[in-house]
């Protein structure tokens, strides 16, 4: 499809429960990128792969963070023992390898910890 | 490394005047740069993006946006604002061969009636 698909749109956790959110990149598209919305501000980059290769991870916290991209699944981005701090929209992007185009962004995941 | 700074967190303009917002980039190679739009509760728009040639770039909505390698800017502009323009908008650089997305922290565009 021609659409990044997220599941789920909302999340509801307890603190230090484990959160676990998929991307559906679009057919074709190589790169999968994972971002942290806080507040409806700023966008911190988390980690990127190239198909299932880790390509940039230095945006991730990596006591509690992980993810993967393998094939023929949709790439998961998990949290393990989510603190209040982790709230926010969880946005995947998916792109056309070694392009200059932009990315197209899934609708996102808000992910709730209280 | 890229960095993008807007200036101006909150925009307002009234309906059919000329929208400005604002990017300043910085970048250690030729920038890629995009401006994105952000309705409430959703994802990221793309409406357009300067990669090479022509400086001044048309994108979707009547917007267009143009790339000055002198000023290291890349501001977003529409020439009448519509009430369907109030967003948050997002500024950001990708340098060639990084393909990391860097952003600015957003500026909310406000149509007054």
């Amino acid at each position: 499809g021609e659409e990044v698909a997220q599941t789920p749109k909302h999340l509801v956790r307890g603190e230090g429960q484990k959160a676990k959110l998929y991307c559906a990149p679009i057919k074709g598209h190589s790169y999968v990128f994972w971002y942290q919305q806080v507040l409806k501000n700023e966008f911190k980059f988390l980690i990127s792969f190239q198909n299932e290769n880790v390509f940039d991870e230095t945006g991730m916290p990596k006591e509690r963070f992980s993810a993967k991209c393998l094939p023929n699944s949709p790439c998961s981005l998990e949290i393990q023992a989510t603190k209040l701090e982790d709230s926010a929209v969880y946005f995947c992007a998916s792109s056309q390898p070694g392009s200059p185009y932009g990315y197209t962004f899934g609708s996102g995941t808000r992910l709730t910890v209280v | 490394a890229q960095s993008v700074t807007q200036l101006g967190s909150h925009v307002s303009v009234s309906e059919g005047a000329l929208v400005l917002l604002r990017c300043n980039y910085s970048s250690s190679v030729p920038p890629y740069l995009f401006w994105y739009v952000q309705y409430p509760n959703q994802g990221l728009q793309l409406l357009l993006k300067y990669t090479t040639g022509a400086t001044l770039v048309k994108g979707i909505n009547g917007f267009e946006a143009e790339f000055k390698k002198s000023e290291t800017s890349f501001h977003l502009t529409k020439p009448s604002a519509h009430m369907s323009d109030a967003a948050e908008y997002f500024c950001a650089v990708r340098g060639f061969g990084n393909e990391k997305l860097t952003f600015g922290t957003g500026t909310r565009l406000t149509i007054i009636p």
